[in-house]
């Protein structure tokens, strides 16, 4: 069983639709919580950060964490055909400990 | 701007010839990473450097070799490159003196194919 659990999609939904991506994990020692974005044949940039558990806003996206349930959430508000890209979790248990990563999730928003 | 930057973004080889990857960055970080990023596997570290001195082995290292030259040069070698090397490879860096002290950040990929 993998560290990180991350499900593939394809996930396709119309625009303006909220969009929810997901991760589990079975590390709990698990303290601090990335999203990436990956532009097809582009590197992964930074799209939120959180530690420990909580949400946390920025403008249309908000990333949720639940270490009792071992699970993180990236809500997208009024998707836009620019958000489509692959979406990458990643986490770590601090201290300068290395990032594991999800596979990835392939999210197209539609016109 | 501060910046990742690897060269070169794509190269074709052939079975055996020796491949070096470069990577520099503008953003003064200590730490530096190299991924490769397969279909369904996601990214795995190859190698990874918390200074110019330090090298450390990632979770598939076996036919890779890196060199740290300085804090903002880290490149990565193939030494005998196979088809199974076949990916796109990611350099990345990270600061541990910021309280997000794990947060990476990526350069833009070098896509490799191996003949």
């Amino acid at each position: 069983q993998k560290e990180v659990e991350q499900d593939p999609g394809p996930l396709s939904v119309p625009e303006g639709a909220i969009v929810s991506l997901n991760c589990t994990y079975s590390n709990s020692a698990f303290q601090y919580f990335m999203w990436y974005r990956q532009y097809s044949r582009k590197g992964p940039e930074l799209l939120m950060y959180t530690y420990s558990s909580g949400n946390k806003e920025d403008g249309r996206f908000t990333a949720q964490v639940d270490k009792s349930s071992k699970y993180i959430s990236l809500f997208i508000r009024d998707s836009q055909p620019s958000d489509s890209a692959t979406y990458l979790c990643a986490m770590s248990a601090g201290g300068g400990n290395k990032l594991t990563f999800g596979t990835g999730t392939q999210l197209k928003v539609e016109l | 701007d501060a910046d990742v930057t690897q060269t070169p973004r794509n190269r074709i080889t052939k079975t055996g010839k020796r491949i070096m990857l470069e990577c520099s960055q503008t953003k003064g970080h200590d730490r530096m990473y190299w991924y490769r990023q397969d279909p369904g596997l996601g990214l795995r570290l190859i190698y990874y450097s918390f200074d110019v001195k330090d090298i450390n082995k990632g979770e598939i290292s076996d036919g890779y070799s890196v060199s740290r030259q300085a804090q903002a040069k880290f490149s990565l070698s193939l030494e005998s490159a196979i088809p199974n090397q076949t990916a796109l490879y990611f350099c990345a860096t990270s600061d541990p003196s910021t309280p997000s002290t794990d947060t990476q950040y990526f350069g833009p990929g070098t896509r490799l194919t191996v003949l």
